[in-house]
């Protein structure tokens, strides 16, 4: 299985609503994370997980919160956002952090889309 | 200035010509990576290179660490290849994030 999978695939809030993205990978990777990207741009890092702790926050505002509850699966919750921060969110997952050495695999992605 | 430049934004092909996507980029680096995203969102990884030049099917990526430059070349285009294709380093001193070019929209027509 060398899946990541994201739920949901479209979600739609409005900015005072509270909403979860979902990411689930079987593949034994110990380092995961969460991209943002805006239409014709390429992904933006937002964090990375390595063995189910937080190693990277690229100063991603407070208004999004990720969480790795175990090595499958990771977690990143909305609250109070903004319209800007419609975009796809990706996931994505590798055995290491080291890029250099593991091979990045992406999910499919959450098209998100605030009012 | 974004370190990674791509070109070209976008490229139109009749189904069975050669393709070529270029990027450059500006520092040293440690490893280029090639990424294909179809519409809809996924992203593939297509190679990794340090050096050299790697071939799988129809496609070939080559990198000239001394010029700064890689290219990606597709061969006998087909519909199916049409996509974003992404070019994204890894620096010599943080192996943990990609630094992306801002892509080539390839649009291969029948």
């Amino acid at each position: 299985d060398t899946e990541v999978t994201q739920t949901p695939k479209h979600l739609v809030m409005g900015m005072t609503n509270k909403k979860s993205l979902k990411c689930e990978q079987h593949m034994g990777h110990r380092a995961m994370y969460w991209y943002k990207q805006k239409a014709k741009k390429p992904p933006e890092l937002m964090f990375v997980y390595s063995y189910e702790k937080l190693s990277i926050n690229e100063s991603v505002p407070s208004r999004f919160s990720p969480e790795c509850p175990n090595s499958s699966l990771l977690n990143l919750h909305l609250h109070a956002l903004q319209p800007e921060d419609s975009a796809l969110y990706l996931c994505a997952s590798s055995q290491g952090l080291a890029l250099i050495s593991h091979e990045q695999f992406f999910g499919p992605g959450t098209r998100l889309t605030v009012l | 200035k974004n370190e990674v430049e791509q070109s070209p934004q976008n490229l139109t092909a009749q189904e069975g010509e050669f393709i070529t996507i270029n990027c450059s980029y500006s520092v040293g680096i440690s490893a280029l990576h090639w990424l294909q995203q179809h519409p809809g969102g996924g992203i593939v990884s297509l190679f990794m290179l340090s050096s050299g030049k790697k071939k799988h099917g129809r496609l070939i990526a080559t990198i000239n660490i001394q010029e700064k430059h890689s290219s990606l070349h597709i061969t006998a285009s087909h519909p199916r290849d049409s996509a974003v294709y992404i070019c994204a380093v890894l620096l010599p001193y943080n192996f943990n994030k990609f630094y992306f070019g801002s892509g080539t929209k390839l649009n291969v027509k029948p």
